[in-house]
């Protein structure tokens, strides 16, 4: 049982480069959720997901897009990088019973030059 | 809308001192409150949460109580140790939000020997 996990853990773009970053859970959960860390910050909402096929904006979701076509996965693409995409994102899921625990990936180091 | 806002860090202890760090919040609904821990390098771990007024959450000699009248969570150790240097994030999630998390900052604990 792997939990959460994130693919790549570390990726360097230049301005303007795309980039797909997966999230991989094997707990059958249906919440999903992009976050972005950054100094002095706190953890601020990208997009999440309630369930396969759908998706959702959350508290920063511009310039960033995001697929759930299967259950266990959740991408979260960045079309076009900008150096203020500089950051350590965080995947995290939940299940939907009532206990709302979210848990999360080990975070993906993204830097945009 | 929902907020969370916690004690300013960095803040530095001797093993075996007495930890507090402070947290309010404030929120649409009834909020469940939560303290995750994020150790160097790692992501983020659910240290212990209360869903409701009055409720205490412990974990690993770690405590917070759900305050209602003073819209609080403040998370406590009697005696800290060297291995609990990490980031700490309070947290709330309201009823009917997807169990979306709303983050404070963080506040980053170094303890020394």
């Amino acid at each position: 049982n792997a939990g959460v996990t994130q693919t790549p853990k570390f990726r360097v773009l230049k301005t303007g480069q795309s980039m797909t970053l997966l999230c991989a859970q094997d707990m059958n959960h249906e919440y999903m959720y992009w976050y972005r860390q950054d100094p002095g910050m706190g953890l601020r909402l990208i997009h999440y997901s309630v369930g396969e096929g759908t998706t959702a904006k959350g508290e920063v979701p511009d310039g960033y897009n995001v697929s759930r076509l299967k259950k266990q996965n959740f991408l979260l693409g960045l079309e076009s990088a900008a150096p203020s995409q500089t950051s350590v994102y965080f995947c995290a899921s939940a299940r939907d019973r009532g206990y709302n625990e979210q848990f999360f990936g080990p975070g993906t180091r993204l830097t945009v030059l | 809308g929902n907020s969370v806002t916690q004690m300013e860090g960095p803040v530095t202890l001797s093993e075996e001192a007495f930890l507090t760090i402070n947290c309010t919040y404030t929120a649409t609904g009834y909020p469940s409150l939560f303290w995750y821990v994020q150790y160097p390098g790692e992501g983020l771990q659910l240290l212990l949460k209360a869903t409701k007024a009055d409720d205490k959450g412990s974990n690993k000699g770690f405590e917070a109580t759900y305050r209602k009248e003073t819209t609080s969570f403040h998370l406590e150790k009697g005696s800290v140790q060297v291995s609990d240097s990490a980031v700490y994030f309070c947290a709330l999630s309201v009823q009917g939000s997807n169990y979306k998390l709303t983050f404070g900052k963080g506040t980053l604990l170094t303890v020394n020997p």
